[in-house]
């Protein structure tokens, strides 16, 4: 039974396109958050997420929305697709944000752009 | 801004080798995270370290928190090739910063016979 769950895995898409990728986690935690891995495996927060509530919004275009329906759900949505947004996106969750924020990691979705 | 660093980069091992990942962090902080993550893979946790001093082992892995150095090692005893993976350390510099993790750049570790 897979804690935190992302659709697609793989997603490859043409510029300009507009794409979606959803996560949802079954462990109960109130905070979410989307990361963005490069090509050099270097890993940067995007977005965070607490009891629905936009928590952290690193400096990351506005072509990228998230969205979170409920506490188990965050979703990913990216406008007008460049060709430097390729990269690999996890989805993680934690039990809180202040004291205990371990994060447990999706299995990632591999997007690219051509 | 709080500033991750690991070294080595990358690490090439040799079967029954002991060796030692370094993290130094920028801030003052106490919770220190080490993941790892197989190629094409997700990120798995494997130690929080919580406290100065904190020192966990798990099989041949065993990580070390010294907050007044700013430094957590990752120690590897008798590597062996199913350590072949990369190992990112990751802090959460507390305060604001609601959660927010900072990756190190990771550590390729290969361990071949």
């Amino acid at each position: 039974d897979t804690a935190v769950s992302q659709t697609p895995k793989y997603l490859v898409t043409q510029m300009g396109n507009d794409k979606s990728i959803k996560c949802e986690q079954n462990l109960g935690h109130d905070t979410m958050y989307w990361y963005k891995q490069d090509s050099k495996k270097f890993l940067k927060i995007m977005f965070s997420y607490n009891n629905k509530e936009l928590i952290i919004n690193e400096t990351v275009p506005n072509r990228f929305s998230p969205k979170s329906p409920d506490k188990a759900h965050l979703n990913l949505h990216i406008n007008s697709l460049e060709l430097g947004d390729s990269a690999v996106y996890f989805c993680a969750s934690s039990k809180g944000w202040g004291g205990n924020t371990e994060a447990f990691f999706g299995q990632g979705t591999r997007l690219t752009v051509v | 801004e709080l500033k991750v660093e690991q070294n080595p980069l990358f690490l090439s091992m040799q079967e029954g080798k002991n060796y030692t990942i370094y993290c130094n962090y920028s801030t003052t902080s106490d919770r220190l995270y080490w993941y790892r993550q197989d190629p094409g893979k997700s990120l798995e946790s494997l130690f929080v370290l919580l406290s100065n001093g904190a020192v966990k082992q798990e099989g041949r892995l065993m990580a070390s928190l010294d907050t007044k150095a700013r430094l957590s090692t990752l120690h590897i005893t008798a590597a062996v090739h199913d350590l072949s993976a990369t190992y990112f350390c990751a802090m959460n510099a507390g305060g604001t910063s609601y959660g927010k993790l900072t990756f190190g750049q990771g550590t390729i570790l290969t361990v071949h016979p």
